[in-house]
């Protein structure tokens, strides 16, 4: 059973380009997180989704960032105008239910 | 929110000790998990313990719930363990303690 996959590993952007970052939950789950761990920090909860509905987005900045789980592919986190400091790793993880999360490889995003 | 507390914040081991890292969360939990995040940026799932007492290999890992804490013991620690240690809790989202910094030694 393949783990929760994500692409790509490593993503440079200049400023004001777009970042798309993808994440294919493991076979058979439906919930889908994604974290940020900025430099030397740990990782913060951005936002919960399910299949094409947005469970819970507290933790997700106000601006320039959207997240998306289709009924069919990968699970997308998009950032728009991308600034220096969205320079971070982003991780995604998915469940069952509301029990163990597993965690992908992430995403190590620079921003030039 | 929940609060995430982790002790101690770095630990320097010679190879072959042993060591506890504590976590010590502020509210009742359905999730508690234990990860090790490698030097290379990797994050490994170590244990899911929302109660009780696991053991894998050189590692084991105690969670009270009632008393809203977590132990991870490592034994005979290897260069191979060092590395950010983090526990994370939560009812659905995960909320990260900051970790515990371990660095061992030959």
């Amino acid at each position: 059973n393949a783990g929760v996959m994500q692409n790509p590993r490593h993503l440079v952007r200049r400023r004001g380009q777009e970042a798309r970052l993808r994440c294919s939950p493991m076979k058979g789950h439906s919930h889908v997180y994604w974290y940020r761990q900025l430099p030397e920090e740990g990782l913060k909860f951005m936002v919960y989704l399910q299949k094409e509905n947005i469970i819970d987005e507290s933790g997700m900045p106000k601006e320039r960032f959207s997240a998306e789980f289709p009924k069919e592919g990968p699970s997308i986190l998009r950032i728009q105008q991308v600034v220096r400091g969205d320079s971070a790793a982003y991780f995604c993880a998915s469940t069952l239910v509301t029990t163990e999360q597993f965690f992908g490889p992430g995403t190590r995003l620079t921003v030039l | 929110g929940i609060q995430v507390e982790q002790s101690p914040p770095d630990l320097i081991l010679q190879e072959g000790a042993n060591s506890t890292l504590r976590c010590n969360f502020s509210d009742s939990v359905n999730n508690l998990q234990w990860f090790h995040q490698n030097p290379w940026g990797q994050l490994i799932n170590l244990f899911y313990i929302p109660s009780g007492t696991k053991q894998n290999g050189r590692l084991s890992a105690t969670t009270v719930a009632t008393e809203r804490y977590s132990l991870l013991y490592i034994s005979s620690s290897q260069t191979t363990d060092s590395g950010v240690y983090f526990c994370a809790v939560g009812i659905d989202k995960l909320i990260f303690g900051t970790g515990t910094r371990l660095q061992v030694f030959p």
